[in-house]
């Protein structure tokens, strides 16, 4: 069975740029949520889809926005990107979200802004 | 919001030795607590898990313990080997699990 896929792994943007991310869940899973990793503030929640619909909601600024397709597939964008968007994306899906199942995590996309 | 705080932020035990990880969490409505350990340059992945209404959860040399009303609960191993060494990330949700606040992590060391 095929984990969590996240492309792509690394990229390099530009301030002021545009960024749009992509995350594949394991098949079957119809939640993805998505964090945020940084060394100085851990591992931040972002949003959270199911069934195409965004469920629930971290508290970012709306340049973070996100959807999930019908396969489940999900992307996240961040728009006028800044220096402090640097930091790995991370993807998790699970069958149901919630429920206590599982979540399971993708390898990460490293977004470096300069 | 709920507030997750974890301690300490680095250990270092040797091998065979045991390590004990404690995280408090401010709502009382969260139910689920998963730990989540991430070795270096990986992804985070579920290494134990337990719901609001179990006190303790085993599995081998890994253990929980969750006490609600002090709002607090560890992660315990026993027996400890070098390939534990990781940060280990615990985290509570309010929503069994549908998204998490997750502490800052503990970098565990096991020296041989």
């Amino acid at each position: 069975k095929a984990g969590v896929t996240q492309t792509p792994r690394y990229l390099i943007k530009t301030r002021g740029q545009q960024v749009t991310l992509s995350c594949s869940p394991i098949s079957g899973h119809r939640s993805v949520s998505w964090y945020q990793q940084t060394p100085g503030q851990g591992l931040q929640f972002l949003f959270e889809y199911f069934s195409e619909t965004q469920r629930n909601k971290g508290n970012f600024p709306g340049r973070f926005s996100g959807r999930q397709f019908s396969n489940s597939r999900s992307e996240m964008n961040v728009s006028t990107l800044e220096l402090g968007d640097s930091a790995l994306y991370l993807c998790a899906s699970s069958w149901e979200g919630g429920a206590y199942t599982e979540a399971f995590f993708g390898q990460g996309t490293r977004l470096t802004v300069v | 919001g709920e507030n997750v705080e974890q301690h300490p932020s680095t250990l270092s035990v040797q091998e065979g030795d045991s390590a004990v990880i404690k995280c408090t969490y401010s709502d009382s409505a969260s139910n689920y607590f998963p730990w989540y350990k991430q070795e270096l340059g990986k992804r985070p992945q579920l290494i134990i898990d337990i719901r609001s209404n179990v006190g303790e959860k085993k599995d081998q040399r890994i253990a929980v313990t969750l006490n609600k009303t002090a709002k607090h609960f560890s992660l315990h191993i026993t027996e400890t080997q070098p390939e534990d060494s990781a940060v280990y990330f615990c985290a509570a949700s309010w929503n069994y699990g549908q998204n998490f606040v997750f502490g800052p992590g503990t970098r565990l060391s096991v020296l041989p």
